[in-house]
């Protein structure tokens, strides 16, 4: 079945560490989204991509790095520098604008935390 | 100031009975397009129906339809028989123009009663 696939489910992080967040989708879409969501509240983007090798920041991209080395994969990095990281990481999915009543397509979810 | 305005933190309606979730946004793009998601407590979002700015009728997708006044800048979703499993979070979110960014509303808990 095509969808989103985003690993670990659950993840802790310890101070002034990096962690990876993994998100891989075999819907052959082009453009891939990373949200935060916080408790309560509404989905925040942080970045997104349109095609390979190239990405853009969104609203809330301090303190996060991200990839887009194949189509497939758009792995997010949370960084040291991210001083609240707890919260709920969302990738999604797209065809390209010009498509726009194309919705994006969301995985599961990770659960990140701090120890 | 915030482009998507959902004013009810919560709700309540009881199974089998309509309900009306309120959304409004704010753009001064004559292109856009507006989309409604639920979450469950997984946290999955599954997307449940879209409108776009120059769609004449409004959108039904099943249970779910979507009152669209456009001079307003509202697009409230409306659930047709409610059933215990719509008890979620609902999102209503924006996208502006030709671009693929979604903007998204603080939300809205539905809690359905038996």
């Amino acid at each position: 079945d095509g969808g989103i696939t985003q690993s670990p489910k659950y993840l802790f992080r310890k101070e002034g560490q990096n962690v990876t967040l993994s998100c891989e989708q075999n819907l052959n879409h082009d453009a891939m989204y990373w949200y935060r969501q916080d408790p309560g509240q509404g989905l925040r983007l942080i970045y997104y991509s349109q095609i390979v090798n190239d990405f853009q920041k969104g609203d809330i991209a301090e303190g996060y790095s991200v990839s887009r080395e194949k189509k497939e994969s758009f792995p997010l990095t949370v960084t040291s520098a991210q001083k609240n990281p707890t919260a709920f990481y969302l990738c999604a999915s797209s065809m390209l604008p010009g498509e726009s009543n194309q919705p994006q397509h969301f995985g599961d979810g990770t659960r990140l935390s701090i120890l | 100031a915030q482009k998507i305005t959902q004013t009810q933190p919560g709700m309540f309606v009881q199974e089998k009975e309509a309900v009306t979730l309120d959304c409004t946004y704010d753009t001064s793009d004559q292109s856009y397009g507006l989309f409604w998601y639920k979450q469950p407590s997984s946290g999955e979002m599954i997307f449940l129906i879209y409108q776009g700015s120059y769609d004449e009728q409004n959108a039904t997708e099943g249970r779910y339809s979507l009152n669209f006044q456009k001079a307003r800048k509202s697009a409230n979703l409306v659930i047709s028989a409610s059933q215990l499993g719509d008890s979620a979070m609902y999102f209503c979110a924006m996208r502006e123009g030709d671009g693929n960014k979604l903007v998204f509303g603080a939300g809205t808990i539905l809690r359905v009663k038996s």
